[in-house]
Parts: C-alpha cells; sequence; structure tokens
C-alpha cells in the first residue's frame, strides 16, 4: 500500500497562493492521487484528484510529475476560510476489492490576515 | 444536492455499553466506507461494503461489526464500548467504479 508524506504544517496570507507537496514514492500504475479538505469536526470534503499531468478545477490545480511519485497541490489566492487540514491519498486499487482511501497525516494550513 | 446522512450526530454512552451508528450514503450510490477519527488524529479506515457485502475491512475492533442493508445504508454496531473508542465516526459513500468518495458530517461519540 502506498504510504504519503506531506508536510505537517503551513502558515500563508490570504491573497497568496499555496502549494502542499506529498510524497508517495511507492505509489502503483493504478493509484489516483487524492485530495480532501477538513474542517474541525466536519467529515472530510473532496478537492481534486489526477492521475498524472496537471489538473484544474474551480477550487485548485493538481500538479503531478511524470514519474509520479509526489504531488502538489495548488490553492490560488487562499483566504481565512481556507484554513484546514489537506489530507494527500493515494488511491489503492485491489482486485476483487474495493477502492479504500489510504490516511496519512494531512497538512494543517493556517491562513492569516 | 443529497448528501451522505449519519444518525445521530452526538451520541453519549457509558463504558461497556453498546451504540449503533447509522449511515445513509447518496442515492445509488453501491459502496459504504467506515472511519474512526480520534482528537487530533488523522482517520483511520474500519470496513466498507459493496452491494451488500463486506469489500474490505481496516483496523476495525473485534468488538465492532458492520452491516450494508437492501436499502444500502449501513449501521456500525459498538459493543463493550471502552473509554478509547471516543472519536468522530464518519461514514462515506462512492460509486464503486469511482474514486470519490463523499463523506457525511460525522457521529461524534462520548464513552464516559
Amino acid at each position: 500500500l502506498a504510504k504519503t508524506t506531506q508536510p505537517i504544517s503551513m502558515d500563508s496570507y490570504e491573497g497568496q497562493e499555496v502549494n502542499i507537496t506529498c510524497s508517495h514514492n511507492n505509489i502503483a500504475t493504478n493509484d489516483y492521487i487524492t485530495w480532501y479538505q477538513q474542517f474541525p469536526s466536519q467529515g472530510p470534503r473532496f478537492i481534486i484528484q489526477g492521475y498524472k499531468t496537471k489538473v484544474t478545477n474551480e477550487v485548485a490545480s493538481l500538479f503531478i510529475p511524470a514519474d509520479r511519485k509526489s504531488s502538489t497541490l495548488s490553492l490560488p489566492r487562499v483566504s481565512l476560510s481556507d484554513t484546514a487540514v489537506y489530507y494527500c491519498l493515494v488511491g489503492v486499487w485491489e482486485q476483487y476489492s474495493n477502492y479504500q482511501l489510504i490516511w496519512g497525516a494531512g497538512t494543517k494550513l493556517i491562513i492569516k490576515p | 444536492a443529497a448528501g451522505v446522512i449519519q444518525s445521530p450526530r452526538h451520541l453519549i454512552k457509558e463504558k461497556r455499553e453498546t451504540a449503533t451508528l447509522k449511515c445513509y450514503p447518496i442515492p445509488r450510490h453501491d459502496t459504504v466506507y467506515w472511519y474512526q477519527q480520534g482528537p487530533g488524529q488523522d482517520p483511520q479506515f474500519l470496513i466498507s461494503f459493496y452491494e451488500k457485502m463486506q469489500s474490505d475491512k481496516g483496523s476495525i475492533p473485534d468488538r465492532f461489526s458492520a452491516q450494508q442493508f437492501s436499502d444500502y445504508h449501513s449501521e456500525l454496531n459498538m459493543s463493550s464500548l471502552e473509554l478509547g473508542d471516543s472519536a468522530l465516526y464518519f461514514c462515506a459513500s462512492s460509486l464503486r467504479a469511482a474514486t470519490e468518495a463523499f463523506f457525511g458530517q460525522g457521529t461524534r461519540l462520548t464513552v464516559v
């Protein structure tokens, strides 16, 4: 099972772009990379998912290099409400089994005014 | 849009009691996951179901059991509760072929 490594915490300021990098050296061929956001006492919320190169949606971008051993979540122009824990997950698809989300230690992002 | 519904939102039990947590997945989702998240901890996968059959088992204690019913809702049964079982319990649902899971708001269980 692939494991992920992320910074434990990060600080930034309103209006800045924030990049959170996740390492997943043992990622398997079938694995997708998924990022979730979690506010205190709330269920995690899907942000973005990718397999390779770059993915962009209305809230974030995800950059994945060719070797797929890392990925970077980019949050453009953050606001105070982006203060949360961000989890990088590597999806495991096992034959005859379900996609199982393996949660590592997330990154606590604190946005300052 | 309909989301994952969990009930109850809060539950207080005494040690050695039992508790039942319920999860109602998003309509047409065929897969349900249960997670436990202790204070300041990351979510820990407990168990998952696909089409009413258990599909994956994580770090679920033997004192816990779960099932998925014909209407796809799922229940997590917890017996002989211990203080260490106090946590947020999340349910998530997805389509089997999809790689995005949608989480409920969680049930906060406090064992006293």
